[in-house]
């Protein structure tokens, strides 16, 4: 079974701190992704990264930076979080081969709210 | 860029109906992969059916698709619903990159089932 996590859980911060999401994966999967998940959009990708080292923008990086140190870890930094942050993110892995259907595991979400 | 369609909001269903959830997409890449991920209450997104091939019927536990690439679309159907199947239901198409290797997935903006007894 893949397994991804994510830490914190929860999350208040006040608005212009700076907020780091973590996530970590055990699948030993190339391709790591964040996503922010609210009412009415669904699940929007933010950054999403190939191996470590590397990180790529998604659909909506702004305000948002993405790390990967590791294959393991992937970690999403509001360097100055702001009210229309406040949302669940969600970090999923994958594999990424030809003749591989790229299903994406997810980790148990984090809900973050910005005061 | 691509983009999936899907039934908006919330469908309501009395127990024992059959589900249809409508998805349809766009993009420019001649061979998409089409998912569909549910989502229970206080869980994280999980894969329940996945296509590639045209006009194939594919089933995972009670639900079937058929990806019609003439029509974009990509139809979640069940012939009859469970209580257990009240859930937010996702469709997702994949972007594949020029090298073959998948890059990333668009999601839909997510369509929420209840069942009612």
């Amino acid at each position: 079974e893949a397994a991804v996590t994510q830490s914190p859980r929860n999350k208040v911060a006040v608005t212009g701190g700076k907020v780091t999401l973590s996530c970590n994966q055990t699948n030993n999967h190339n391709n790591m992704y964040w996503y922010r998940q609210d009412t009415g959009h669904g699940l929007r990708l933010i950054h999403y990264s190939y191996g470590a080292g590397s990180t790529e923008k998604g659909d909506i990086p702004d305000g948002y930076k993405a790390s990967r140190p590791s294959q393991e870890n992937f970690s999403l930094i509001l360097e100055l979080a702001t009210p229309s942050q406040t949302s669940v993110y969600f970090c999923a892995s994958g594999d990424q081969g030809w003749g591989n259907y790229a299903e994406q595991f997810f980790g148990p979400g984090t809900r973050l709210t910005v005061l | 860029g691509d983009s999936v369609t899907q039934t908006e909001g919330l469908v309501t269903l009395t127990e024992g109906l059959p589900v249809m959830l409508n998805c349809t997409y766009q993009t420019i890449y001649s061979n998409p992969f089409l998912f569909w991920y549910v989502q229970h209450l206080n869980e994280s997104p999980r894969l329940l059916l996945k296509s590639f091939t045209d006009n194939k019927r594919t089933e995972h536990q009670g639900f079937h698709a058929t990806l019609h690439k003439s029509s974009s679309s990509f139809h979640l159907q069940k012939s009859s619903a469970q209580l257990s199947d009240s859930a937010l239901y996702y469709c997702a198409l994949s972007d594949r990159g020029l090298s073959g290797s998948f890059n990333k997935l668009t999601f839909g903006a997510g369509t929420r089932l209840a069942v009612c007894p």
